[in-house]
């Protein structure tokens, strides 16, 4: 079965390192998204690129989040320097033209 | 106020039980309409599309209602293996099909 892969599955990591998620979308699906979700705020759109460039990235904190599609095989979310607040699951999600959105298994963050 | 807005819950029903939930949206622009399903620890699955005639999938019945924006999910038969997070997804086709999701309905079913 074709599957979104996100690495790492885990991260742990201290206050102030960088941190960088991983997502390998499904072959031939055209639009990557970057969600994050917390008890408290639920599934949040943090980017979305559309044939690899960003259509919206309002919201990513700027000042520390930085997303790419270097190629149409990988999507990638940074942090720098990572918080204690952000600490999350994050999860990347691809979909073919004009059909639903497909899940990878999320990057469990914790930043201590 | 929210785009996607549903109930939190949970809802605790018994097995065999009929659940409904509801979701509505705030943008009449709203194109496509989605329920998917997300386990704990799991990532969100797609459960349906939502159609405007609306659609039935087994003991799922998906229906939306565009003059008041909102769409429900009715589930029949509960099964223990219902219990989940039922996310309520709507996307704007001029927003490049962002996925907008709500907060999430959190059911649970007992024996």
């Amino acid at each position: 079965d074709a599957r979104v892969t996100q690495t790492p599955r885990d991260k742990v990591t201290e206050m102030g390192q960088e941190v960088t998620m991983r997502c390998q979308p499904i072959l031939g699906h055209n639009t990557v998204f970057w969600y994050r979700q917390t008890m408290m705020q639920g599934l949040e759109l943090l980017a979305y690129f559309r044939n690899r460039a960003p259509l919206d990235d309002s919201g990513m904190p700027k000042d520390r989040f930085s997303a790419e599609m270097p190629d149409a095989t990988l999507a990638t979310l940074k942090i720098q320097p990572s918080e204690p607040r952000d600490s999350a699951v994050y999860f990347c999600a691809s979909a073919a033209p004009g059909t639903k959105a497909f899940f990878g298994q999320g990057t469990r963050l914790t930043v201590v | 106020r929210k785009e996607v807005e549903q109930d939190p819950g949970p809802f605790n029903v018994p097995e065999g039980a009929t659940v409904a939930f509801n979701c509505t949206y705030s943008n009449s622009a709203s194109q496509s309409f989605f329920w998917y399903r997300q386990d704990c620890r799991k990532e969100p699955k797609l459960l349906m599309s939502v159609y405007s005639s609306g659609n039935e999938d087994g003991r799922f019945t998906a229906q939306l209602n565009r003059a008041s924006q909102y769409i429900s999910l009715l589930i029949r038969d509960s099964k223990l293996s219902d219990s989940a997070t039922y996310l309520c997804v709507v996307t704007l086709y001029n927003a490049g099909n962002m996925l907008t999701f709500g907060g999430g309905t959190r059911l649970m079913v007992k024996p």
